[in-house]
């Protein structure tokens, strides 16, 4: 079945320091690939997200690259805030299915 | 507008009582999602409907569990007999789009804890 794997958190970071959490997956066919982020006493939101092969997804200085030939979606930030402390999900649907796989979660704290 | 809202954001009960959890999805969303998310874990899918009809319910744990739709809007998550592997934040989403790749809003939750 398909599954989605993150790097184990958490993960503590000086601001401007840049930030990896790495995301594989598992799955048959070509899935469509998403990052979604939950703020401390919000819902979750969609992040970013890649439908297909060598797809780069962007979004609030986050980008992370869909690599069919390491089936990875790795998020990437080049210089993190303090406001980007969250907890960060990779998720994956495949493209003609309805429900969302998602991963653990990274737990993400910035300090000033 | 209004996001997806759900209630009660906290709900404490008795082990095998009857719990109701609420979901009010963005207007003219027509698919709408139940996922759990226990401590430490990502959400995990339990049923999607596609209007008042529930599309996929492959992802119920067993028969306790029930959801409805009645007019294709709210939806209500309906568990019987609770147990306390029951605990856990229950997170209802809404799309416009299906299948796939369309963006879901999430709620902010129904925390279920079960004594």
């Amino acid at each position: 079945g398909n599954s989605v794997t993150q790097m184990e958190g958490p993960v503590t970071l000086s601001e401007e320091a840049f930030l990896t959490i790495n995301c594989t997956y598992t799955a048959t066919g070509y899935p469509s690939l998403f990052w979604y982020v939950q703020y401390p006493g919000e819902g979750l939101q969609l992040l970013l997200k890649a439908t297909k092969a060598d797809d780069k997804g962007s979004n609030k200085g986050f980008e992370a690259t869909y690599r069919k030939e390491t089936t990875s979606f790795h998020l990437e930030k080049g210089s993190v805030q303090v406001s980007d402390s969250a907890v960060y999900f990779c998720a994956l649907t495949k493209t003609s299915g309805s429900r969302l796989t998602f991963g653990e979660g990274t737990q993400l704290t910035v300090n000033p | 507008g209004a996001g997806v809202s759900q209630t009660p954001s906290n709900k404490v009960t008795e082990k095998g009582k009857y719990v109701e959890l609420r979901c009010d999805p963005i207007s003219g969303h027509t698919a709408l999602y139940w996922y759990r998310q226990s401590l430490g874990q990502g959400p995990e899918f339990l049923i999607y409907f596609q209007g008042t009809g529930a599309a996929d319910d492959s992802g119920l744990p067993n028969d306790r569990f029930f959801a409805v739709r009645p007019e294709g809007s709210v939806s209500t998550l309906k568990i019987q007999r609770t147990e306390r592997g029951d605990s856990a934040v229950y997170l209802c989403a809404s799309s416009s789009q299906v299948p796939s790749a369309g963006e879901l809003f999430f709620g902010e939750g129904s925390r279920l804890t079960v004594l």
